[in-house]
């Protein structure tokens, strides 16, 4: 069974702190996905990494891909109270590219 | 808008009444699918469908049906609801058919079964 797993599980913070997320597997992933779920809300895409090594950023958030295609990270600089949410990762199978695998997520509260 | 519009939102029931949980995208997308999320177990996928009339069991399908007549509509029909399906559901679509890209979710259903 393929399994994504995601640390910490649970992360609170101060306004303006950095922090980083995993997402780790021994499976290789042909892309994997990085969404955020807001209370009372569906998820929502922030990004895609596709080539092992690829760093990826959007304003404050840095994603990047393990070289081996095995994990990723999401680094948040100057953690805002607009960034708290559940943080999501997804793995598309590099064998079966129907499903994705999706990690238990990582909820980050970021306090005033 | 570019949405998934899921119905109910919220919904109390009671075991064995059956109940159908409607989900409509409106960006014209292959790839349909349903998901259930539960505390400590994530997202678990039910059913997907990559076309009309073309639909696939996920992860958990038990105890739920699905059908694809139409491509904007994909509805969840739970046939004889249990307290194990109290849960969190969500809709999604996706452009691509045969690897699912960026899935778009709707706002989720939020089920109980008393």
């Amino acid at each position: 069974t393929q399994l994504l797993e995601q640390s910490p599980q649970f992360l609170s913070i101060q306004e303006g702190e950095n922090l980083t997320v995993y997402c780790n597997s021994s499976s290789v992933f042909s892309s994997l996905q990085w969404y955020r779920q807001e209370p009372g809300e569906g998820p929502v895409l922030l990004v895609t990494v596709v080539t092992g090594g690829e760093v990826k950023k959007l304003k404050r958030l840095t994603f990047q891909f393990g070289d081996a295609r095995k994990d990723s990270s999401l680094h948040i600089t100057a953690a805002q109270p607009g960034d708290t949410g559940l943080y999501l990762c997804a793995g598309l199978n590099a064998g079966n590219n129907r499903k994705l695998i999706w990690g238990l997520g990582t909820s980050l509260a970021v306090n005033p | 808008e570019a949405q998934v519009t899921q119905n109910p939102r919220y919904l109390i029931t009671v075991t064995g009444k059956k109940l159908t949980v409607t989900c409509s995208q409106n960006m014209n997308h292959e790839y349909m699918s349903w998901y259930r999320q539960d505390p400590g177990l994530g997202l678990r996928q039910i059913y997907y469908s990559m076309n009309v009339e073309v639909t696939d069991k996920g992860d958990v399908p038990e105890g739920y049906k699905v059908s694809r007549k139409e491509k904007r509509n994909f509805p969840l029909i739970l046939e004889s609801p249990s307290p194990n399906q109290t849960s969190l559901y969500f809709c999604a679509s996706s452009r691509k058919r045969e690897a699912p890209g960026e899935l778009f979710f709707g706002e989720g259903s939020r089920l109980t079964v008393l």
